[in-house]
C-alpha cells in the first residue's frame, strides 16, 4: 500500500531557529502533497497545497514566509518553520495526494515540534 | 461555508457495546466523504470512504452510508473493542479541489 514517510516525529528547538521537516512518498508519485497543523484536542488545519515544481498555495492566515514548502520532486516535500518561536510548538503532519481523491490520502506520521 | 460537526467526546465505551460517531457536513456540491482514524502517536489512516449518495463505505467492522438528503456520514460498529481506541475523524474532500475538510475529531476511549 501507499506509504508517506516524514522526519523527523520529534524535535526540540531553540527560539529563533529553523527547523525542517520532511515529507516522502516511499512507493508512490504525489503530485500533491498538504501540510496540516494539529492544536490539542482540535482538528487538523490546513496549512498548505503544494504541487510538483510549483509554489505552494498558502491557506488564509498562514505565513508563508514563516512557513516555507518546497515539493522539488514528486516523492519529497519539505516544510520549514523558520525563526521558530513557542507558539509554533505543535503537532504537524503530512499528506500526500495520488491520482485524484478517490485514493483516499496518505498521512504521514507526523512531526511533534517543540520551541523552547 | 465549508464546515463539519462531529461530537467531540469522549466517548466511553464498554467492550462490545454499539458505536455510533455523528458526522454532518456544509459541502458545496457533492463532496466524497472519508472516516479517518489516528491512533495514539501516529498520523492519521484511512478508515472508510463513500463517493457517491446512498454509498456505504465499510472497513475493519466499521460502516458509514452517504447519506444526500441529510448531509450525513455516521460512523458505525457493531461491537468495538479496546483496540479501537482512538480519535476519529470524518473528512469531507471538497467538490472543486483535492481539500478535505476535518471535523474536531471524536476521541473514543473503549474499556475492557
Amino acid at each position: 500500500g501507499a506509504v508517506v514517510s516524514q522526519h523527523p516525529s520529534r524535535v526540540i528547538c531553540k527560539s529563533g531557529t529553523s527547523v525542517k521537516i520532511e515529507c516522502r512518498s516511499l512507493d508512490f508519485q504525489a503530485t500533491t502533497m498538504f501540510w496540516y497543523r494539529q492544536f490539542p484536542k482540535k482538528s487538523l488545519m490546513l496549512m498548505a497545497t503544494s504541487n510538483e515544481g510549483s509554489k505552494a498555495t498558502y491557506e488564509q492566515g498562514v505565513e508563508k514566509d514563516k512557513f516555507l514548502i518546497n515539493h522539488a520532486s514528486l516523492t519529497l516535500s519539505t516544510l520549514t518553520v523558520t525563526s521558530a518561536h513557542p507558539e509554533d510548538s505543535s503537532f504537524y503532519i503530512c499528506s500526500a495526494s495520488r491520482q485524484g481523491a478517490d485514493y483516499g490520502y496518505t498521512f504521514g506520521s507526523g512531526t511533534r515540534l517543540t520551541v523552547v | 461555508g465549508n464546515s463539519v460537526t462531529q461530537m467531540e467526546g469522549p466517548v466511553t465505551l464498554s467492550e462490545e457495546a454499539f458505536l455510533t460517531i455523528n458526522c454532518t457536513y456544509t459541502a458545496t456540491g457533492y463532496p466524497s466523504l472519508f472516516w479517518y482514524v489516528q491512533y495514539p502517536g501516529e498520523g492519521l489512516q484511512l478508515l472508510l470512504k463513500a463517493t457517491k449518495a446512498d454509498d456505504k463505505g465499510s472497513n475493519k467492522g466499521f460502516e458509514a452510508t452517504y447519506r444526500k438528503e441529510t448531509t450525513s456520514f455516521h460512523l458505525e460498529k457493531g461491537s468495538v473493542q479496546v483496540s479501537d481506541s482512538a480519535v476519529y475523524f470524518c473528512a469531507p474532500r471538497l467538490g472543486n479541489t483535492d481539500k478535505l475538510i476535518f471535523g474536531t475529531g471524536t476521541r473514543l476511549q473503549v474499556f475492557p
